[in-house]
């Protein structure tokens, strides 16, 4: 069973970058389609961030884009999701999920890590 | 790129039959049969329920179904049960090779 898991800093200040890992476990991240990042701000909705693959393209948000990097680690068996000046409206839980069995679907997800920005 | 519409909140007594909307573009909805249905518990990670418009993955009850015409797709929760009281969302690929997510739509079990 493929299980999806982030991990990174739960607090960061304004102006600071946003990193968060996602490991992957049970399969290998070389075996599916695309690895993407997904928010959700307290409350409210989903808000797709990127993705990418594992030959290394990637996809963003337009409206995140000039602030995203989306990497890949196919040795350690995870990707990354790096933000710049983050401001409070960055504030939400993050989350991994991944287009393991199918294409342009999320088959698979990690719990969800909350971030907040406070300075 | 602007969310899909979704209806705020959709309610139901247990037994009954709900739909719920999710209105696109020409850009996602209307040109890709790529739409998907997540259901979220509080406090849970998303779960996929249905994908290409009307499929189900193995392991999800037949009480969920889903439809697309035009823009708008659908999906449809019959039997209406205590468990899926949750949040929906609908997502489309769209033809700036993103992906976008609708509003949101919680649902209500009477």
């Amino acid at each position: 069973q493929v299980q999806l898991q982030e991990s990174g800093p739960g607090l960061l200040k304004p102006s600071g970058t946003l990193s968060l890992t996602c490991a992957v476990s049970g399969g290998s991240i070389s075996s599916t389609n695309w690895w993407s990042w997904v928010r959700q701000p307290p409350g409210k909705g989903l808000e797709w961030i990127g993705e990418i693959h594992e030959s290394g393209s990637s996809n963003f948000n337009p409206s995140l884009k000039s602030r995203v990097t989306i990497s890949i680690d196919k040795s350690n068996n995870q990707f990354s999701l790096k933000l710049t000046s983050v401001t409070a409206a960055d504030t939400a839980i993050y989350y991994c999920a991944g287009q393991y069995n199918k294409a342009y679907l999320w088959d698979y997800w990690g719990q969800g890590t909350l971030v907040t920005v406070s300075s | 790129q602007s969310v899909l519409t979704q209806p705020a909140s959709v309610s139901g007594s247990p037994g009954q039959s709900i739909t719920i909307s999710c209105t696109g573009t020409s850009s996602d909805i209307g040109t890709y049969n790529y739409v998907s249905w997540y259901q979220q518990h509080p406090g849970k990670a998303p779960k996929l329920i249905m994908y290409d418009v009307s499929n189900r993955p193995s392991g999800v009850s037949n009480r969920f179904s889903a439809s697309k015409s035009g823009n708008t797709a659908s999906l449809t929760i019959s039997g209406l049960q205590a468990e899926d009281e949750a949040n929906y969302y609908c997502s489309s690929y769209t033809t700036s090779t993103t992906y976008v997510f609708g509003s949101g739509t919680e649902v209500t079990v009477l």
